[in-house]
């Protein structure tokens, strides 16, 4: 099964481009790389999605090395109202079963 | 605003009681999750429905139980309520199968006092 792991908390300040990763080995090979940030008492909400390279939205870019094993959100001189939780979810397809598999989530705290 | 409409938001009930959690997806999504997080915790999968048919398990206790309904609006019912069940209740649907592009709607707050 598919494993997860990305940092606990990350501090940062107004301003700074801040750049978190998640680690995940034995990913499904032909599937995506996603990303969401949680607001307390809400609802998670999709950021990015990639599945090698890189990809750049409106609002974070998605860096997907060749191997697959890691990703890294980078977020463009965050303001205050980033300060979010961040999970990376990938998908997992041991046993011919589809399962999403969420990390534990990135506490960013962004400061003044 | 997802598309993805929970009710209730808030419920409030006592242990051993049995409560339902509904879940209207977005239009056309055929793809139902429910996740349970509780306080600062992440979130815990318990469930998917595809097109009314149950597609994944996560860990759901024997006590919850769920269903998605021709309609595709999905129920999570959880029955003889512990303390530990307080937690938020989070229904996401997909517009398709194996993605990790999910919808997520604004939670049902379960206090079990």
């Amino acid at each position: 099964l598919a494993k997860t792991t990305q940092p606990i908390s990350m501090d940062s300040y107004e301003g700074q481009e801040v750049n978190i990763t998640c680690s995940h080995n034995n990913i499904a090979t032909n599937d995506y790389i996603t990303w969401y940030q949680q607001f307390p008492s809400q609802g998670p909400r999709f950021i990015i999605q990639g599945y090698k390279t890189k990809v750049t939205n409106e609002v974070a870019s998605l860096f997907i090395p060749a191997d697959r094993k890691s990703s890294t959100l980078s977020l463009p001189r965050v303001s205050l109202s980033d300060t979010a939780v961040y999970y990376c979810l990938v998908g997992d397809r041991a046993d011919s079963n589809y399962q999403l598999i969420w990390g534990a989530g990135t506490k960013l705290i962004i400061k003044p | 605003d997802s598309g993805v409409t929970q009710t209730p938001k808030h419920l409030i009930t006592a242990t051993g009681q049995r409560v339902t959690l509904r879940c209207s997806p977005r239009s056309g999504d055929l793809s139902v999750y429910w996740y349970q997080q509780s306080l600062d915790q992440g979130l815990q999968f318990l469930i998917q429905y595809y097109n009314g048919e149950e597609r994944a398990k996560g860990n759901i206790l024997e006590r919850f139980s769920a269903q998605q309904f021709p309609d595709l609006h999905s129920e999570l019912n959880l029955s003889s309520l512990e303390l530990g069940d307080s937690a938020l209740y989070f229904c996401a649907s997909s517009p398709r199968r194996g993605t990790g592009e999910l919808f997520f709607g604004e939670g049902s707050r379960l206090t079990v006092l």
